[in-house]
């Protein structure tokens, strides 16, 4: 697609269950980056890669966070055990390369409610 | 440690006045970059401007100016004219360059709204 295409757009889920979320990438980006957006913390980073590699994962706010990619391409932030501070916009954006230092392509985000 | 303050959470103003976001950014780095983002209702963050630390020129783009001074830690952003599509909250960001990934460290957003 045109640009960097976040699902689910809208998930609420109970306390404790897991969750997955998925982004792709505007193609031809090797940056990948996974953002936090809530009321009480503001953007929060979380983690980026380069290609496939995580040289940067200090965002993550447990060990119940982690995030995959593969191909270069897609990536999942998935949540283990979900806890009602979870609750947030979760943004993922794309660049050329991490060391261009430039401009990031932002998706719209995928909303999280934990019940 | 680095650290971005956007001191004004709301602004209203009528359309056609002209209005100025503060930032003001805390950094150990020699190398940084500084950023404004639009975040309009859709959500979708878009990339308004890039500055190093070492262009100190300030930049004018259609309604929008930047004005960059480093002896007060600051990049303020002027909308000269604002139209009721200029709503929306804006982000001003840092990047410092040791940490060669591009993470940027976000202000809390100033909401902008303009009123017809």
């Amino acid at each position: 697609g045109a640009g960097v295409s976040q699902s689910p757009s809208n998930k609420v889920t109970e306390k404790g269950k897991d969750v997955e979320l998925r982004c792709d990438p505007i193609s031809g980006h090797t940056a990948l980056y996974w953002y936090r957006q809530s009321l009480g913390q503001g953007l929060e980073f979380l983690i980026y890669f380069q290609g496939n590699s995580a040289p940067d994962k200090s965002g993550l706010p447990s060990d119940r966070f982690s995030a995959e990619r593969t191909g270069g391409s897609v990536s999942t932030l998935t949540i283990q055990r979900t806890q009602q501070e979870d609750s947030a916009v979760y943004l993922c954006a794309s660049s050329l390369w991490a060391g261009d230092l430039g401009e990031l392509f932002f998706g719209e985000g995928s909303r999280l409610t934990v019940l | 440690a680095q650290k971005v303050t956007q001191a004004q959470t709301e602004i209203s103003v009528v359309e056609k006045e002209d209005v100025t976001l503060d930032c003001v950014y805390e950094t150990r780095d020699t190398t940084y970059y500084l950023f404004w983002y639009k975040q309009p209702p859709s959500g979708e963050l878009v990339f308004l401007i890039r500055r190093n630390s070492f262009d100190e020129q300030n930049e004018i783009s259609g309604r929008y100016s930047w004005n960059f001074q480093k002896s007060t830690s600051s990049f303020n952003f002027t909308i000269t004219a604002s139209q009721v599509v200029d709503s929306a909250v804006y982000f001003c960001a840092l990047s410092e360059a040791y940490n060669q990934g591009g993470k940027l460290i976000f202000g809390q957003g100033t909401e902008l709204s303009v009123k017809p």
